[in-house]
């Protein structure tokens, strides 16, 4: 079965600073990764997915994530940080089976924090 | 916005009593996931409907069933309700074009769900 780690429950960075949220999964064959955001009292928001090509993604919200085989990682980052960024951020691996996607396993989330 | 749309946005029921909580996918979307999410187990997949059929199952309790009607909405259906199922539950919904593997699932908002 298919397995998501999110190491950092909390990250604080400062407004302006470089970001990095950390993703590992674990999955037999080649994983269909997501990283979706999710505001307070809000949905979940997808942000970027990777499912083949280019191992570099380009999402929404200046975010962008880069798919390393060889580590299992999905990591994701941004390079200069708004407040308006603080929320919780999922990592997911989806697993395909007759043409269609399964059920998602999510990572327990990383919580951002902002600093003025 | 998702275009998925889910009733109730809350709901506060008794232990003992059944709910049911009400998920309109996008439009064109053939495909409903629900998934729940808790402080405890975060956010799990429960069940998959494709085209009124269920298509998978994930970690879904025998108290809870779902369905899915002839207009794609779907229903999912919680009884003899206990506090630990206080939760926000959550709906998605995708395209699911068979031999395509780009099917992305797209959140609803949730309803919370609070048992006393």
């Amino acid at each position: 079965a298919q397995s998501v780690t999110q190491p950092d429950i909390h990250i604080t960075v400062s407004e302006g600073a470089s970001l990095e949220l950390r993703c590992n999964y674990s999955y037999g064959a080649t994983p269909y990764l997501f990283w979706y955001v999710q505001s307070p009292g809000q949905g979940l928001q997808l942000l970027l997915k990777y499912f083949s090509g280019d191992t570099l993604v380009q999402g929404i919200k200046g975010f962008e994530a880069e798919f390393k085989r060889s580590q299992s990682s999905f990591n994701l980052r941004k390079p200069s940080v708004h407040w308006s960024d603080a929320a919780e951020y999922f990592c997911a691996v989806g697993v395909y089976s007759g043409g269609g996607a399964d059920g998602l396993t999510f990572g327990k989330g990383t919580h951002l924090i902002i600093q003025p | 916005d998702s275009g998925v749309t889910q009733t109730p946005k809350h709901l506060i029921t008794a232990t003992g009593q059944r709910v049911t909580l009400r998920c309109s996918p996008r439009s064109g979307d053939l495909s409903v996931y629900w998934y729940q999410q808790s402080l405890d187990q975060g956010l799990q997949f429960l069940i998959q409907y494709y085209n009124g059929e269920e298509r998978a199952k994930g970690n879904i309790l025998e108290r809870f069933s779902a369905q899915q009607f002839p207009d794609l909405h779907s229903e999912l259906n919680l009884s003899s309700l206990e506090l630990g199922d206080s939760a926000l539950y959550f709906c998605a919904s995708s395209e699911r074009l068979a031999g395509v593997g780009t099917d992305t699932q797209y959140f609803g908002p949730g309803t919370r769900l609070t048992v006393l």
